[in-house]
């Protein structure tokens, strides 16, 4: 089964960094997925990382650990659009299954 | 590239009657479709996977009977909430699979939700 843990919630302050963490455990691994979701929207996405390291895309940047089971997803120059629902997934072709989602308020 | 529609948007409907949503590809063909339920303050719940041509695979504790899914095309997909009861309200998300720029990038469609009275 999978077993994903991210925090509940976050607050950053605008043109801040944040970094939200996402631990995993699975039967199986094939990529790790970041996704934002804005409230009463469906999540559009924003990352995919397979290999260790760090995937810089933007303002967004994703890190992955494999062998920790561990993820992140930074945000740099936060805007006020950037409060949402960050959503960590695991799974590749054919099945995501999702984390809870952090739920992220950039204050000014 | 790569929209997903879905339709309704919005329902209402009594508890008891059945409702059908669709799920659509519009400039690419899906040979996958994923459902997914979002109940408030919740993360995505796959409920199915849909492969056009065959059977939906639905995830432990989704019935199928109640949760009918018809992948006729490639490009639509629909899942008909048979006898709804308030218990089922809840945000319905669709995506789609295909080699747009890769095979694993699921495109979301804008969801519908259903509020059962």
């Amino acid at each position: 089964g999978q077993n994903i843990d991210q925090p509940t919630e976050m607050t950053a302050t605008e043109g801040a960094i944040v970094q939200i963490n996402c631990t995993y455990q699975t039967s199986g691994f094939n990529g790790l997925f970041w996704y934002q979701q804005h409230a009463g929207e469906a999540p559009t996405f924003l990352s995919y990382n397979v290999l260790d390291g760090l995937e810089e895309k933007g303002r967004f940047s994703s890190f992955l650990s494999r062998s920790k089971g561990y993820s992140y997803l930074l945000l740099k120059e936060l805007q006020m659009k950037d409060s949402a629902s960050y959503l960590c997934a695991v799974g590749g072709y054919q099945k995501v299954t999702f984390g809870t989602g952090t739920k992220l308020q950039v204050i000014p | 590239g790569a929209v997903v529609s879905q339709h309704p948007s919005r329902v209402i409907c009594k508890s008891g009657t059945s409702v059908k949503i669709e799920c659509r590809s519009l400039d690419f063909q899906a040979t996958t479709m994923f459902w997914y339920r979002q109940f408030p303050k919740q993360s995505l719940m796959l409920m199915a996977t849909s492969n056009e041509g065959s059977k939906a695979t639905y995830e432990q504790g989704v019935e199928k009977d109640k949760f009918l899914i018809n992948h006729a095309s490639l490009t639509l997909s629909t899942l008909t909430v048979t006898s709804a009861h308030p218990e089922d309200s809840s945000f319905y998300i669709c995506s789609a699979l295909g080699a747009i720029r890769t095979p694993y990038e699921q495109y979301f469609g804008p969801g519908t939700r259903l509020t059962v009275t």
